[in-house]
């Protein structure tokens, strides 16, 4: 969906480096998601947003933490890389009125 | 705790004939179902979803989901499917305890043969 953008698109990074994945929305939607997805585990949830002010954990936080900028803006960061976050990762926003979610084209990440 | 469990990794049809990918799914209360679907190199679409009302439910592209409620299922449908309908489905529930989270299940890749 073009309203949700995500950069990079693809990363390759080393051990022990320090990402940054950026979302940004034009939706307008105040709720935010991070996810990541793994073959054959499908789509879990990493943190998600209600408000620049509302920050929550979901069931996959360790090693990764977050910062809402704007409402428009979400990013997600990996301190330290390790290789089993090599995952492609989504970001979603929230429409509060039809509980439907609006996904961004993904990252894929590869830490070697 | 809710979730939803999709059998079949794989399923495969020709062109034309029918399409059904399994959902089965496990909450407290009243579900809250939906469908998404991921092309390749694409991120998830939504398709269509359950929340009350008529147990058949029709969304995008043709999609539809029967809602059975003594089975715990909720089975996406295609009358006769399309080459481009080839893709990766997921089947979600919402959270108990929050509106406007979701549990995916580990998604079933659809593959329609010309």
């Amino acid at each position: 969906d073009a309203d949700v953008t995500q950069t990079p698109r693809n990363r390759i990074t080393k051990t022990g480096k320090r990402i940054m994945l950026e979302c940004s929305q034009t939706k307008g939607h105040d709720r935010m998601y991070w996810y990541r997805q793994d073959p054959g585990l499908g789509l879990r949830l990493i943190y998600y947003s209600f408000d620049v002010k509302d920050i929550n954990k979901g069931e996959i936080s360790d090693g990764y933490s977050v910062s809402r900028q704007a409402q428009a803006k979400f990013s997600l960061s990996l301190e330290s890389a390790i290789p089993n976050q090599t995952a492609l990762y989504f970001c979603a926003t929230s429409d509060g009125d039809t509980l439907k979610q609006f996904f961004g084209p993904g990252t894929r990440l590869t830490v070697l | 705790a809710q979730s939803v469990a999709q059998p079949e990794d794989q399923v495969n049809v020709a062109e034309g004939n029918p399409l059904t990918v399994k959902c089965t799914y496990s909450v407290s209360g009243n579900p809250y179902l939906f469908w998404y679907v991921q092309y390749p190199n694409r991120g998830l679409q939504f398709l269509l979803k359950y929340i009350t009302g008529d147990n058949l439910v029709k969304g995008s592209y043709g999609f539809e989901a029967e809602f059975n409620k003594s089975q715990t299922s909720f089975h996406l449908k295609k009358p006769s499917a399309l080459v481009s309908d080839s893709a990766l489905y997921f089947c979600a529930v919402r959270d108990t305890f929050d509106d406007y989270k979701l549990s995916f299940g580990a998604g079933t890749t659809v593959t329609v043969r010309a």
